[in-house]
């Protein structure tokens, strides 16, 4: 059983399209978040929910637009892709408690903007 | 500002050697510092974590060494394998928050 699950696993796209990307977790984890991956494998984080609020919002550009229907699926539609928006998009989820915070991460999906 | 980053951004070693993989992070605030270990194709798996009120956590053939005086923080990998070639990385967080801040990785080379 996958414990966080994104599809597609590869996208590739024209300049311009609107795509999304789905994500579920199956952990019971209260806490799930979108992270870009770019070439030089850097790894940043764009979104954090927590309970199907949002938490965290890293000046991400409102082309992208998370959805979290329930607290087990964090869903990301991007509008209008650009090439920069290529990269590899890890959707990823945790359980906060006092003594630390585990992220557990998804395959990740990699979109290509042509 | 906040950042994480690492001296060096490739490592080779010989199977069987010993590895250190090394991080510095600028963020006093931090009191939980992970690391992460990314395998060609796959997302990002934790490996080990570590809290600031201690300085060495051992687990199995791995042990995070941190230094909150000069910031740093260290991955020893005991008997390197095959298997561990990847890329990993340094995070800090602080406890109580959302907000992982993830290094830039250093990649792994294992040499048979």
């Amino acid at each position: 059983d996958t414990a966080v699950s994104q599809t597609p696993k590869y996208l590739v796209t024209q300049m311009g399209n609107d795509k999304s990307i789905k994500c579920e977790q199956n952990l019971g984890h209260d806490t799930m978040y979108w992270y870009k991956q770019d070439s030089k494998k850097f790894l940043k984080i764009m979104f954090s929910y927590n309970n199907k609020e949002l938490i965290i919002n890293e000046t991400v550009p409102n082309r992208f637009s998370p959805k979290s229907p329930d607290k087990a699926h964090l869903n990301l539609h991007i509008n209008s892709l650009e090439l920069g928006d290529s990269a590899v998009y890890f959707c990823a989820s945790s359980q906060l408690r006092g003594a630390g915070n585990t992220i557990y991460f998804g395959e990740g999906s990699w979109l290509t903007v042509v | 500002g906040e950042s994480v980053g690492l001296h060096l951004p490739t490592l080779s070693v010989q199977e069987g050697d010993n590895s250190i993989i090394n991080c510095a992070y600028s963020n006093s605030a931090s009191d939980y510092f992970i690391w992460y270990k990314q395998e060609s194709g796959k997302g990002p798996q934790f490996i080990i974590d570590i809290r600031s009120n201690m300085d060495k956590r051992q687990g199995q053939r791995v042990t995070v060494l941190l230094n909150k005086t000069v910031k740093h923080l260290s991955l020893q990998i005991a008997a390197t394998q095959p298997g561990d070639s990847a890329v990993y990385f340094c995070a800090e967080a602080d406890t109580g928050g959302f907000k992982t801040i993830f290094g830039a990785g250093t990649r792994l080379f294992v040499k048979a």
